[in-house]
């Protein structure tokens, strides 16, 4: 089955700074991989997504890239704010099976 | 977006009891997906459901611990059996909206076996 990765497990930003998340992922049909933001004691929440025939895309201070030869992709947000401070978790699907990352704790820093 | 509500919310159950978590979906969906997060971990696929067939369960789980029924294409429930303190866990379920939405999830249920 698909195995996904992700880094760090933690990430501490000051406000304002940008904040990088890394995912891998071994299934080489896996043709979707979405990012979910969970905050504490809610649903997780999808907040950008990519699929295979596409390197990035960008919604206002997120955006995503992926390389599928390296089979990694990443998320970017940019211009942190508190409420950015959530756990984050990376998807992909190979089949119609979503296998989730281990997930980022991110904290901005006032 | 699909809105999809989970029942009950949270509760705290007897070991050696079960509970049945339900979902509704306010738009017709052909899959259904149960999760287990367990305090501070990812999300876990428990099983598939789809209408007018057995679930299809993940590595780990079996039917006898976790029952689920798919009567229609907007309902499934999940029945968390016989259970143990180890089965304290958020169980979300979630469906697949297509290209549009993406797959979306349930608020969940706060399991705490005592």
């Amino acid at each position: 089955g698909e195995n996904v990765e992700q880094h760090p497990s933690t990430l501490s930003v000051q406000e304002g700074d940008s904040a990088v998340i890394k995912c891998t992922y071994s299934d080489s049909a896996s043709n979707y991989f979405p990012w979910y933001k969970q905050e504490l004691g809610k649903r997780p929440q999808l907040i950008i997504d990519i699929r295979s025939n596409v390197g990035e895309k960008k919604d206002q201070r997120i955006a995503v890239t992926l390389n599928k030869t390296a089979k990694h992709f990443s998320l970017h947000i940019t211009e942190t704010q508190p409420e950015d401070s959530a756990v984050y978790f990376c998807a992909a699907l190979p089949d119609y099976k979503l296998s989730f990352g281990a997930g980022t704790t991110v904290t901005v820093r006032a | 977006s699909a809105v999809i509500s989970q029942k009950p919310s949270r509760d705290i159950c007897q070991r050696g009891t079960s509970l049945t978590i339900q979902c509704q979906v306010d738009s017709q969906v052909t899959m259904m997906f149960w999760y287990r997060q367990q305090p501070g971990q990812s999300l876990t696929l428990i099983a598939t459901a789809n209408q007018g067939s057995e679930a299809t369960y993940e590595s780990g789980f079996v039917i006898d611990k976790f029952p689920i029924s798919r009567p229609n294409l907007t309902f499934s429930t999940l029945t968390v059996s016989n259970m143990s303190p180890e089965d304290s866990s958020i169980y979300l379920c979630s469906v697949d909206e297509g290209s549009r939405y993406g797959y979306t999830f349930g608020s969940g249920t706060r399991l705490t076996v005592v």
